[in-house]
């Protein structure tokens, strides 16, 4: 299956800090990108929803202007945490998708561990 | 109601045991669905998809009931490693984006 590449894989940073989070699909053109978030024993949540070349589409309760989504190419898509607080400690795992061959399956990343202290 | 919604278990199950479980969703005009597996700290990874006629992968069965919305999965001759939680996840109609909503997942413990 295809590959999507998630970094860092752990993030540990210090209360009013920003974080930076990357995706990279590594062997097809991520048309579209999700952004999850998972707390502990809770599903997926996705947060927002980023096209190519466009705005990110964001879901009712989650800040645009603290999680920004960068999606400026078909293979890489960025999520930074701005000013971070300990509530914000969370599982953010990205997916991507490639909407002109879609199969219907997401393709994740590893996913990145925030804790913020 | 919830969009998706699944037992979260935990399913206690005996090695070799059979496992059933189900997942409803709430939206009739939802065009596909799957199952997907997630380990303790790991991104999901898609254990099947699920077709009108039923599908069957190894020992995992799955099913789809859209006249009462829901979706099973069945484990046949569990294993150690099935232990983990299994996500299902609903496309949304395309009036809808074709949003993907996961469920609250069920978890699985397979026990010797």
């Amino acid at each position: 299956g295809a590959v999507v590449s998630q970094h860092p894989s752990w993030v540990i940073c210090k209360s009013g800090t920003s974080v930076k989070i990357e995706c990279r699909s590594l062997d097809f053109q991520a048309t579209t990108m999700f952004w999850y978030r998972q707390f502990p024993k809770q599903s997926l949540m996705l947060m927002a929803t980023s096209n190519e070349g466009s705005k990110a589409t964001y879901e009712q309760g989650v800040e645009k202007d603290k999680f920004l989504i960068n999606h400026a190419s078909l293979t890489l898509s960025t999520l930074t945490v701005t000013s971070a607080h300990p509530e914000d400690s969370s599982f953010y795992i990205c997916s991507g998708m490639n909407t002109l061959s879609y199969t219907g399956e997401l393709f994740f990343g590893e996913g990145s561990r925030l804790t913020v202290l | 109601r919830k969009e998706v919604e699944q037992d979260p278990g935990p399913f206690n199950v005996p090695e070799g045991a059979t496992v059933a479980f189900n997942c409803t969703y709430s939206n009739s005009a939802s065009q596909s669905f799957f199952w997907y597996r997630q380990d303790c700290r790991k991104e999901p990874k898609l254990l099947m998809s699920v077709y009108s006629s039923g599908n069957e992968d190894g020992r995992f069965t799955a099913q789809l009931n859209r006249a009462s919305q829901y979706i099973s999965l069945l484990i046949r001759d569990s294993k150690l490693s099935d232990s983990a939680t299994y996500l299902c996840v609903v496309n949304g109609p395309p009036a809808a984006g074709n949003k993907l909503t996961f469920g609250g997942g069920t978890r699985v413990l397979v026990k010797p």
